[in-house]
């Protein structure tokens, strides 16, 4: 599958403690987006990097998430003290510069 | 603001023709997308308009007028297949930072 991989798809998790979804992009892709999906509306712009430089954040992005793309390759988020409202769909997508979006399937979390 | 607009839900029958309007107030744009997504998958990609007019790719079209801020995506021929939720998505200034609609949801009905 040459798509974009992204894992775990599902993550149950207690308030309070840390997660990590990661993303593997399509392998000629140097842009990699994060966005965020709840129930019923359309997913919002999280972050993106172009090859390992993060170029953007958005407000939505508070202080306890952190992004990473080290070797401009696969990329990572990480949630620290997740609280109920970070249940969501958290989907990652790539594309070559000004290409269409290609997403992942998304990583689930549910915070109880 | 920044604002997109599409119906919550429309019903058709197979075989029959279903236009979805959006409507937005963005303030950049360089581009409107359209991405089908099934229930519980990744969005997909449908169509790309940057410039008015109409672009046709087989039963799906997209139609964009800058000045009115409005695009419609028009599915002919609809199958069972074409159940899901219609994303309209506009191309800010940052390319691949876009701004979603919340989607439309279509149920195709034998």
């Amino acid at each position: 599958d040459t798509g974009v991989s992204q894992n775990p798809r599902h993550k149950i998790t207690k308030r309070g403690q840390n997660v990590t979804f990661r993303c593997d992009p399509i392998s000629e892709h140097n842009r990699l987006y994060w966005y965020r999906q709840t129930l019923g509306q359309g997913p919002e712009f999280l972050t993106y990097f172009q090859n390992e430089a993060q170029l953007e954040k958005s407000r939505l992005l508070s202080d306890r998430f952190s992004a990473e793309r080290p070797k401009g390759s696969f990329s990572t988020l990480e949630i620290q003290r997740t609280e109920q409202g970070d249940s969501a769909m958290y989907l990652c997508a790539s594309s070559v510069p000004a290409g269409e979006l290609f997403f992942g399937e998304g990583s689930r979390l549910t915070v109880l | 603001g920044q604002n997109i607009d599409q119906p919550t839900e429309m019903t058709a029958t197979e075989g029959a023709i279903v236009q979805i309007n959006c409507t937005y107030q963005t303030s950049g744009f360089n581009g409107l997308f359209w991405y089908q997504q099934h229930a519980g998958e990744a969005p997909t990609f449908l169509s790309y308009n940057v410039l008015d007019g109409l672009e046709e790719k087989g039963r799906f079209s997209s139609f964009l007028s800058r000045s009115k801020g409005y695009s419609y995506l028009l599915l002919k021929e609809l199958q069972m297949k074409d159940s899901a939720s219609y994303l309209c998505a506009v191309q800010g200034d940052s390319w691949g930072k876009l701004q979603f609609g919340a989607g439309t949801q279509v149920v195709v009905t034998p």
